[in-house]
């Protein structure tokens, strides 16, 4: 049980367009969704917080016009990545908490490679 | 500032040497901190610690939580090449939602 998966796995852009990566909880209602950064080598950055039906808290120095994330159901949580730039590639990953009990627990999706050239 | 902090940063030993690895933190109200092994993709859950002192143990690898001192280790005997990966810790926080990760400790076994 508790699985995440993101969508898609690996993508690259040219510089100015815009990418969406879907991140979904298979068997479980997640309320709370995290997106993360990781660049080579390094830990996970926290970039937001996404919340069902409401609007996401992003991180400090996270552009939020520049990561567009919507979580339209407890199922479903979505990045945009708009006017993507060299520099925003990198490995994207998801995480949903589970309610209830287990709120203390996080699952990650398989995470996302962006290159954008 | 809430933060979490593992040392080393990087690590290599051999194939049965034992190993801990170091996380210290600093977050308001903590509720939680978890550890996470990361291979080539997103981490996956080793264990969770939220009293003091009681060792957590899986297989070869255990975690104990000093909530006093403000740190938690993660021991691996028996080092196999298996083994070979970044190691994460995470601390929660009972006002917030989210997570904090510190910034990784990457351990290398040689056979």
């Amino acid at each position: 049980g508790a699985v995440v998966s993101q969508h898609p796995s690996w993508v690259i852009c040219k510089s100015g367009t815009s990418v969406k990566i879907e991140c979904r909880s298979l068997d479980f209602q997640a309320t709370t969704m995290f997106w993360y950064r990781q660049f080579p080598k390094q830990s996970l950055m926290l970039m937001a917080t996404s919340n069902e039906g409401s609007k996401a808290t992003y991180e400090q120095g996270v552009e939020k016009d520049k990561f567009l994330i919507n979580h339209a159901s407890l199922t479903l949580s979505t990045l945009t990545v708009t006017s993507a730039h060299p520099e925003d590639s990198s490995f994207y990953i998801c995480s949903a908490r589970l309610a209830g009990v287990r709120w203390n627990e996080q699952f990650f999706g398989p995470g996302t490679r962006l290159t954008v050239l | 500032e809430d933060k979490v902090v593992q040392s080393p940063l990087s690590l290599v030993v051999h194939e049965g040497d034992t190993v801990t690895l170091n996380c210290s933190y600093e977050v308001t109200n903590f509720r939680s901190l978890l550890w996470y092994k990361q291979e080539k993709k997103a981490p996956t859950f080793l264990f969770m610690l939220t009293s003091s002192g009681i060792e957590k143990k899986s297989g070869r690898l255990s975690s104990i939580l000093d909530k006093k001192e403000l740190f938690s280790i993660l021991n691996i005997t028996a080092t196999q090449t298996g083994d070979s990966a970044i190691y994460l810790c995470a601390v929660g926080s009972v006002t917030g939602n989210q997570f904090y990760f510190g910034t990784g400790t990457s351990l290398t076994v040689i056979p």
